[in-house]
């Protein structure tokens, strides 16, 4: 079965500082992972994914995350933290899985329990 | 192009009752995933469908139950509710069922049940 693991439950930093969101996971087959971010009172909103193609991901608003599968790790960096990236953020993972109307889906995401991030000014 | 709908945004109900929500899924997309939101649980798989065929179950009770319409809107209802449904129901599709296609998720519906 997959998991994911997100190390810190909060994470505070200063305007204009860099970022770090770590994201560990588990998975017997290889996975697609994804960055979710959250903003109070929102629905979730990709931020980037990995496919495959390349082991370092560039999302939108200057996010991005590298693929090491030695340490079965997909961190979340931006190099400037801005005000407005205060939000909740999600590391998921979704793995192929036998399907309960036969053959196979990708249809299930297994989401870690989400950073909050605090953006100081 | 509109994204995920979901309706309605605010609900609340009483022990025992049953609720319907419904998504509508980004125009072209296939597939409608369900999850529940709680500050205990976190973001919780309830379950996917795919061209009308339920393709994925969480682990829900079957007081939780859902459905795809032809046109790819979908509903779930949650029937003898009980205090702990209360939670918001995110809603997500994506276009087909690939490894690498990305959900995009509606704004939620918020149940409070009292």
């Amino acid at each position: 079965a997959q998991s994911v693991t997100q190390l810190d439950s909060h994470v505070s930093v200063s305007e204009g500082t860099p970022v770090l969101l770590r994201c560990n996971y588990s998975s017997s087959y290889s996975p697609s992972l994804f960055w979710y971010v959250q903003h109070p009172n929102k629905g979730l909103q990709l931020l980037l994914k990995y496919t495959s193609a390349a082991t370092l991901v560039k999302g939108i608003n200057g996010f991005e995350a590298e693929f090491k599968k030695s340490e079965t790790s997909f961190h979340l960096t931006k190099p400037s933290a801005h005000m407005s990236d205060a939000a909740e953020y999600f590391c998921v993972v979704s793995v192929l899985r036998e399907s309960n109307a036969g053959g196979t889906s990708y249809g299930k995401l297994t989401f870690g329990q989400g950073t909050i991030l605090t953006v100081h000014p | 192009k509109a994204g995920v709908t979901q309706t309605p945004r605010y609900l609340i109900k009483t022990r025992g009752q049953q609720v319907t929500l419904s998504c509508s899924p980004i125009s072209g997309h296939r597939s409608v995933s369900w999850y529940q939101q709680t500050p205990g649980q976190g973001l919780q798989f309830l379950f996917e469908y795919f061209s009308e065929t339920q393709r994925n179950k969480g682990n829900f009770p079957g007081r939780f139950s859902g459905r795809q319409f032809s046109n790819s809107r979908s509903e779930m209802n949650v029937s003898t509710l009980e205090l702990g449904d209360s939670a918001l129901y995110l809603c997500a599709s994506r276009r087909r069922g690939g490894l690498f296609d990305e959900q995009y998720f509606g704004p939620g519906t918020r149940l409070t049940v009292t």
